[in-house]
């Protein structure tokens, strides 16, 4: 069946590079998303990636996609203390019932 | 921008009682999706509305849960009776429902109606 592993928790040093993973079952996924939730709040899309992609960049954000390894990650470049939040994976086919996983609390220190 | 809108943002509310939900989606979005999100937990979709029709309602829990979008416009989900177990986020999305080739006409989330139940 579907699902999407991601870890729960990653701290990073402000400045530094995190990096964020996930792996998801679906090979018919053709949409791959990370998402942020800042606490109290609903769902930020923040990037997605078309499942023929291999990378994405946007500013500070880069996805990597192995479509093989059925693997995804995020990395956010110069982590800011407003990075802070969780960062839900995410995958669906052709944009329809999206299946989340766990999230990844993102914890900086200073 | 253009934002889903959500109320009310917090509910309490003792077990047993009725409670309800509102969502107005983006203007023009044919497709809405009610999720359900448990603290710690990724959010799992309820119910799925392509305008007024329900397209998905199979994790929807029938007994208790009823969910209606009557003019395929604004949508409310209603729980009777609420169970401890229902205390959540409960997350209302719209997508204007247009596939095109390399484009993603993605879902857009509110913020979303924290119910606890007591």
């Amino acid at each position: 069946g579907e699902d999407v592993e991601q870890s729960l928790f990653l701290s990073v040093r402000e400045g530094d590079s995190s990096v964020i993973n996930c792996t998801y079952t679906d090979s018919s996924s053709t949409y791959l998303y990370w998402y942020k939730q800042e606490p109290g709040a609903g769902l930020q899309l923040l990037t997605y990636i078309f499942s023929n992609m291999d990378m994405k960049q946007d500013q500070r954000l880069t996805v990597l996609l192995n479509k093989k390894d059925k693997h995804l990650s995020l990395r956010i470049a110069d982590t800011q203390t407003g990075d802070s939040a969780i960062y839900f994976c995410a995958e669906s086919i052709w944009d329809d019932k999206i299946i989340f996983g766990k999230g990844t609390r993102l914890h900086i220190l200073p | 921008e253009a934002e889903v809108a959500q109320s009310p943002r917090y509910k309490i509310t003792e077990k047993s009682q009725a409670v309800a939900f509102w969502c107005d989606p983006i203007s023009g979005h044919a497709t809405l999706y009610w999720y359900r999100q448990i603290l710690g937990q990724g959010p799992e979709l309820l119910v799925q509305f392509q305008d007024e029709s329900v397209v998905d309602d199979s994790q929807l829990p029938k007994d208790r849960f009823s969910a209606e979008r009557l003019k395929g416009v604004d949508s409310t989900l209603k729980i009777q009776p609420a169970e401890l177990g229902d205390s959540a986020m409960y997350l209302c999305a719209s997508r204007y429902n247009m596939r095109l080739a390399g484009v993603s006409d993605t879902q857009y989330f509110g913020p979303g109606t924290r119910l606890t139940v007591l």
